[in-house]
């Protein structure tokens, strides 16, 4: 198992430039989250999923958007980028929730680094 | 509001060294869990632990343990004879059965303790 994979590792843009990170994972889960980390705030949710189909928004969903068309891949789209959208961005996925109880476990992609110029 | 906590910043020490990070939370939630994770300097985020909240037993693997206290609504992290490969940043998390993010599942991290291991 590949586990939680994202594309691209790394991407420079410049300001109202667009692009979409891609997250796949092959564990067959059904929650699947997209995390921006920046220095001193620790991650914050951007946008989630609880299933093929469904999107719905986090703690900082503005200037984000997500697609979940397929149960294994939640695109993250920057329609046009700007220069406090530069972070590390990450993917995770859960089988699930804290309603179902164990299982919740998130595990991460690789992280991709973004910066907008 | 739930919050997570990580007082300390940064912390060093020298190998072979226990070393403790601190994690307090703040929950009005009665079912909650709570996580730790490790990113080491190549950037991944590797789970470590889940704990709930109805599981006050404190947990040991090989070199770490842990020690959850609901009373003081810590969930603390020791490394024993400690190893450079320890050197990381380390995160704790928590989720609650809270508002529009029960079924999200929404992890809320602390800011991070950045662990360095000197040989």
């Amino acid at each position: 198992n590949a586990g939680v994979t994202q594309t691209p590792k790394f991407r420079v843009l410049k300001t109202g430039q667009s692009m979409t990170l891609l997250c796949a994972q092959d564990m067959n889960h059904e929650y699947m989250y997209w995390y921006r980390q920046d220095p001193g705030m620790g991650l914050r949710l951007i946008h989630y999923s609880v299933g093929e189909g469904t999107t719905a928004k986090g703690e900082v969903p503005d200037g984000y958007n997500v697609s979940r068309l397929k149960k294994q891949n939640f695109l993250l789209g920057l329609e046009s980028a700007a220069p406090s959208q530069t972070s590390v961005y990450f993917c995770a996925s859960s089988y699930s929730t804290l309603a179902g109880g164990p299982n919740n476990e998130q595990f991460f992609g690789p992280g991709t680094r973004l910066t907008v110029l | 509001a739930q919050k997570v906590t990580q007082a300390q910043t940064e912390i060093s020490v020298v190998e072979k060294e226990d070393v403790t990070l601190d994690c307090v939370y703040e929950t009005r939630d009665t079912t909650y869990y709570l996580f730790w994770y490790k990113q080491p300097p190549s950037g991944e985020l590797v789970f470590l632990i889940r704990r709930n909240s109805f599981d006050e037993q404190n947990e040991i693997s090989g070199r770490y343990s842990w020690n959850f206290q609901k009373s003081t609504s810590s969930f603390n992290f020791t490394i024993t004879a400690s190893q450079v490969v320890d050197s990381a940043v380390y995160f704790c998390a928590l989720i609650g059965k809270t508002g529009i993010y029960n079924q999200g599942g929404k992890l809320i991290f602390g800011q991070g303790t950045e662990l360095s291991v000197k040989p």
